[in-house]
């Protein structure tokens, strides 16, 4: 059984950047078949998913946030990691990190607050 | 990008009563959306793919047999309407139902639907 968790700090300062990453276990990153997602989830708003990274290393990201985003995989560690730069209140929010099979997403971590306060 | 709406944002409804909630898509997805029930602190659990299809994963008690009546849960598709129908409500179906199209990049969201059983 596939499982992903998110980790990194709970809380950032405004302008700094935000770090985090989601540790795969029960299955291999690197055994391709899937993307491998950031979404997040703001107080009060829907789900926005933040972009994608494939085992190939061919990423993807919403507009809306692609200027300030990369994500990125350590296959040695079966690990994704997601940074988030010049971060505002605006970012504070509930991350998760989640498995594409190039269809829905099947396989979702519990998710990680951060906070970005001063 | 594709909007999900969904309806209604709040329902309460006693237990051994069946509820529908609905997502609209401001353009055609075909049938590439999904539903997921999600609790507070948990991961996100996909029921519904492809509109219609229950996931792997579910319950049995969710399950219908090869030819026999419908599952608890069942999703429907009319065009760029969708549902999802939850038959004979139990206390543990209490949470946010969220509608996920994956047709188009950005991958979207509909905002939720808190669905509370009492």
């Amino acid at each position: 059984q596939v499982q992903l968790q998110e980790s990194g700090p709970g809380l950032v300062k405004p302008s700094q950047t935000l770090s985090l990453t989601c540790t795969v276990s029960g299955g291999s990153i690197s055994t391709g078949g899937y993307f491998w997602s950031w979404i997040r989830q703001l107080p009060g708003k829907g789900l926005e998913w933040i972009g994608y990274i494939s085992y190939s290393g061919s990423t993807s990201y919403n507009p809306s946030l692609r200027s300030r985003v990369t994500i990125s995989l350590d296959m040695s560690k079966n690990q994704f990691s997601l940074k988030l730069t010049t971060v505002t209140d605006a970012d504070t929010g509930l991350y998760y990190c989640a498995r594409d099979p190039y269809a829905a997403f099947d396989m979702w971590g519990q998710g990680t607050m951060v906070t970005v306060s001063s | 990008e594709i909007v999900l709406t969904q309806s209604p944002a709040t329902q309460s409804v006693p237990p051994g009563e069946g509820v529908t909630l609905s997502c609209r898509a401001s353009q055609s997805v075909s049938t590439n959306l999904a539903w997921y029930q999600h609790k507070v602190g948990q991961a996100p659990r996909l029921l519904v793919y492809g509109a219609i299809t229950r996931a792997t994963g579910v319950p049995a008690r969710f399950r219908g047999s090869v030819s026999g009546p419908p599952a608890r849960f069942s999703g429907s598709e009319s065009g760029t309407e969708f549902t999802l129908t939850i038959s004979s409500l139990q206390s543990e179906d209490s949470a946010v139902y969220f509608c996920l199209q994956y047709n188009d990049w950005p991958r979207t969201f509909g905002q939720g639907s808190q669905l509370e059983i009492k």
